[in-house]
């Protein structure tokens, strides 16, 4: 199984703030990296797929970067609805594995 | 629009059987473009995938639940199930039901509410 590490697991930040997420995988996933916002009480949501395209609808304060190991998800300017937990996963080969979550508070 | 709901027991004794069911619309669970897939999250921890089913039975299971898990496909009622055997309160979890497209890697981009299912005698 290809091991996703996300870094931090949890941050604190202001609306209006610049927020980075990191991803590491356990071994090279090319670009085959998503990433997923959850609220509580609520389905994860996608956002961004092969590690940088942005998924329809999404706000392009969204940003992901990244190939083969390492992974940055960037949101320019925090907004109050993005107070939320994201997570990555690697799509690259089965079993799909995810990262352990990074809860971004206020 | 695609929309996806699970249902089934919400408790389930230990040893015992979990068995939901996914009822899909807005989609074909024979499409040739997606794969339908399991995803729970224990509460407060991160997700897990459980298997994927692709049209008719065609499947991968996570080797860590393989042996106790069974995925199939209901077309006359486009429905996807999920059975894991010999639960344990390990399994207490948030269960998804979810679509997943396959171009480009698995990218699961629609999912069901989710579904507690708690295993306690």
């Amino acid at each position: 199984d290809i091991q996703m590490t996300q870094s931090p697991s949890s941050l604190s930040a202001s609306v209006g703030d610049r927020v980075t997420i990191t991803c590491r995988a356990g071994q090279s996933i090319s670009t085959y990296l998503n990433w997923y916002q959850q609220k509580p009480g609520k389905a994860p949501n996608l956002l961004i797929y092969a590690a940088s395209t942005l998924q329809s609808g999404v706000p392009s304060r969204f940003s992901g970067s990244g190939s083969g190991t390492d992974f940055v998800l960037t949101i320019s300017s925090l907004q109050r609805e993005d107070f939320a937990t994201y997570h990555c996963q690697q799509s690259y080969i089965f079993p799909l594995t995810f990262g352990g979550g990074t809860k971004v508070e206020i | 629009q695609v929309q996806l709901q699970e249902s089934g027991p919400g408790l389930v004794k230990p040893s015992q059987t979990l068995s939901l069911t996914c009822t899909v619309s807005g989609d074909s669970v024979t499409s040739e473009t997606h794969i339908w897939t399991w995803i729970r999250q224990p509460a407060g921890k991160g997700l897990e995938w459980i298997g994927r089913i692709y049209t008719i039975g065609s499947t991968n299971y996570n080797p860590s639940l393989k042996s106790r898990v069974t995925m199939s496909v209901d077309t006359s009622k486009n429905q996807f199930s999920l059975r894991l055997t010999s639960v344990t309160a390990a399994d207490t979890a948030v269960y998804y039901c979810a679509r997943a497209s396959v171009d480009g890697g698995v990218i699961v981009d629609s999912w069901g509410q989710g579904t507690l299912v708690t295993v306690s005698s």
